[in-house]
């Protein structure tokens, strides 16, 4: 099964944006694949917020604020949340995922968003 | 609204098997277009796919613990369940059960989750 990488820890002061990224290996093509986003507090099920494939195609969780938003970077191969106007709130463990055919989800490491 | 609740040992010994069930509320198995899936997470860790079912019985298993895993349904108890083989130590772990909608291929909703911690 393909691997995600994700940045182990990223932060960011309360109100800046934090950039988390997605990278799929080589052999995927991130243009091909839905990204989608998770996001799991201490204690809790992760939470889905978000997939993206283009602009055009894409779809927010229900509840999940507008400062969440998905995006790709095909040069790097990589997909991206960013979190506008980051609150306390917001400080979590996040989780990319994609389909691949004929097999299960596979998950990104995870990235530990600290909001400073 | 649809919830999903795992239940089961939270302690199972080394090398005897892992039994987990998922009720489903609030809406049937049995009306389709969900993989009724498990999910792991060991402690401090990321999240590990066991596998899932469809309601008419078809399932699909991580390739890593195919040997191990078995994914059985229930529809008349609007259930289903995992049961992983031979555990040990490296089976400690949270386990989640989760509906994955067919259409968008979102996971959600999810179970609380259960601690299992394999032990003796």
């Amino acid at each position: 099964q393909p691997v995600l990488t994700q940045p182990p820890s990223s932060s960011a002061s309360p109100g800046e944006s934090a950039r988390l990224t997605c990278t799929l290996p080589s052999d995927i093509n991130v243009g091909s694949y839905n990204i989608y986003w998770y996001q799991q507090k201490p204690g809790s099920p992760p939470r889905y917020l978000l997939y993206y494939y283009s602009d055009s195609d894409k779809g927010q969780g229900s509840g999940v604020p507008s400062r969440f938003s998905g995006s790709k970077d095909a040069s790097a191969n990589t997909g991206i949340l960013l979190i506008s106007g980051l609150q306390s709130e917001d400080e979590a463990d996040y989780y990319c995922m994609i389909w691949p055919s004929n097999a299960s989800g596979v998950f990104g490491g995870g990235t530990k968003l600290t909001v400073l | 609204q649809v919830q999903l609740q795992e239940s089961g040992p939270g302690l199972v010994k080394p090398s005897q098997t892992l039994s987990l069930t998922c009720t489903v509320s609030g809406g049937s198995i049995s009306s389709g277009g969900y993989y009724w899936s498990w999910i792991r997470q060991h402690p401090g860790k990321g999240l590990e796919w066991i596998g899932y079912i469809y309601y008419s019985g078809s399932t699909y298993y991580n390739p890593s613990l195919k040997s191990r895993v078995t994914i059985s349904v229930d529809t008349s108890k609007n259930q289903f369940s995992l049961k992983l083989s031979s555990v040990t130590a490296a089976d400690t772990a949270v386990y989640y059960c989760a509906r994955v909608e067919l259409i968008t291929m979102i996971v959600g909703p999810w179970g609380q989750g259960t601690l299992v911690t394999v032990s003796s």
